[in-house]
């Protein structure tokens, strides 16, 4: 079965600061792994994803994440942190084939203060 | 991009009464779509998986007769909550992917905006 832990369901930076949110798998299989990021009272849109190949993945907003399979990790990361970022991440864990069912982790909800 | 719907976005009902949540895909045929709900400040949990034409497959503890849901086509699914209670509150989301073959990349799934169901 497939899980999600996501280290620190707050986390509070300063703007242009460095942002780092903490995701951890357990997978039995390869897994498709995921960032999303929901604002309030909205659904989720899809910062970045995971699936083959490079491990280092460029998503929007100028956020990277690196699939390190040693570590069984996957963490979100954002050089400079703008006001704009202040929201619920959470990290998702998807099994290849069948229906591509998703797992969510706890979420992490990002502070961006002046 | 891939842009998927919910309607309405937010309903009050009383104690009781029945309530439906469309979820639409609108530019693309979703094969597969999901219904999750969210309990303030907490994470999705998955309740069900719908594929078009065919009965869903509920996550365990998910109460099937009171969560109601058909995928009567490749747009279109709905949630009814029947006989909802105050503990039916909660923010309902649902996701839609397609297949491979659309070009909508088959790992995706794609997020309604959700809707805010509050019973009395």
């Amino acid at each position: 079965a497939q899980s999600v832990t996501q280290l620190g369901s707050h986390v509070s930076v300063s703007e242009g600061a460095l942002v780092l949110l903490r995701c951890n798998y357990s997978s039995s299989v390869p897994p498709y792994l995921f960032w999303y990021v929901q604002y309030p009272n909205q659904g989720l849109q899809l910062l970045l994803k995971y699936t083959t190949g490079a491990t280092l993945v460029k998503g929007i907003n100028g956020f990277e994440a690196e699939f390190k399979k040693s570590e069984t990790s996957f963490h979100l990361t954002k050089p400079s942190a703008h006001m704009s970022d202040a929201a619920e991440y959470f990290c998702a864990v998807s099994v290849p084939g069948g229906y591509n069912k998703l797992i969510f982790g706890a979420g992490t909800r990002l502070a961006v203060h002046p | 991009g891939a842009v998927v719907s919910q309607h309405p976005s937010w309903v009050i009902c009383k104690s009781g009464t029945s309530v439906k949540i469309e979820c639409r895909s609108l530019d693309f045929q979703a094969t597969t779509m999901f219904w999750y709900r969210q309990f303030p400040k907490q994470s999705l949990m998955l309740m069900a998986t719908s594929n078009e034409g065919s009965k869903a497959t509920y996550e365990q503890g998910v109460e099937k007769d009171k969560f109601l849901i058909n995928h009567a086509s490749l747009t279109l699914s709905t949630l009814t909550v029947t006989s909802a209670h105050p503990e039916d509150s909660s923010f309902y989301i649902c996701s839609a992917t397609s297949s491979g073959t659309s070009g909508r990349g088959y790992n995706e799934q794609f997020f309604g905006p959700g809707t805010r169901l509050t019973v009395l």
